[in-house]
């Protein structure tokens, strides 16, 4: 079935301390997991994307990996700052064209 | 790159008519494009799936004679709220992907309010 779960709903860090979203999907055909960043009223961003063929990539503070045996894949954001304040949302790709999206995080960075 | 414009940004009608939501994608060929729900505080629900010159493909439980969604090009989506009622008042956000691979942009919504 097409499932994405994403945990936690709600995540608070203090500001430059790491930040993690875990999400699992049911697919094992999906092979393209992008990350998205939604400030409130505005449309989601793609921040990082993950294709099954490797495990992990990173772009400066923000790194993703991708476990397709356990078909998990988890979202880290080092060094917070109150700007990644944000709704975070999961996605997996089904079908080789939908995206299903995962419920979302709302991540406060305390100052 | 991968810009994608979405119009209007805010509507708001009475019962009984219709708006028309459009998607443009603005430097690149959107082969195709994803119409969405969001409602406050939640996911991202797809409604359909539209490719060019072609029928739109529908989720389940999504009405497509209630949401007409058209993709007459390669840059242009288009969804219409046929007989809006206040239940359809929603967040309505397009995407668009290009030819070169998976990754979807989205535009910046339309928040539909049916009074």
């Amino acid at each position: 079935g097409e499932n994405v779960e994403q945990h936690p709903s709600t995540l608070s860090v203090q500001e430059g301390d790491s930040a993690v979203i875990k999400c699992t999907y049911s697919d094992s055909a999906s092979n393209y997991f992008p990350w998205y960043k939604q400030e409130l009223g505005k449309r989601p961003q793609l921040i990082i994307d993950i294709r099954s063929n490797v495990g992990e990539k990173k772009d400066q503070r923000i790194a993703v990996t991708l476990n397709k045996t356990a078909k998990h894949f988890s979202l880290h954001i080092t060094e917070t700052q109150p700007e990644d304040s944000a709704v975070y949302f999961c996605a997996a790709n089904f079908g080789n064209e939908k995206l299903t999206f995962g419920t979302g995080t709302r991540l406060t960075i305390i100052p | 790159g991968a810009v994608v414009s979405q119009h209007p940004s805010r509507v708001i009608c009475k019962s009984g008519t219709s708006v028309k939501i459009e998607c443009r994608s603005l430097d690149f060929q959107a082969t195709t494009m994803f119409w969405y729900r969001q409602f406050p505080k939640k996911s991202l629900m797809l409604m359909a799936t539209s490719n060019e010159g072609s029928k739109a493909t529908y989720e389940q439980g999504v009405e497509k004679d209630k949401f007409l969604i058209n993709h007459a090009s390669l840059t242009l989506s288009t969804l219409t709220v046929t007989s809006a009622h206040p239940e359809d008042s929603s967040f309505y956000i397009c995407s668009a992907r290009g030819l070169a691979g998976d990754e979807q942009y989205f535009g910046p919504g339309t928040r539909l309010t049916v009074t």
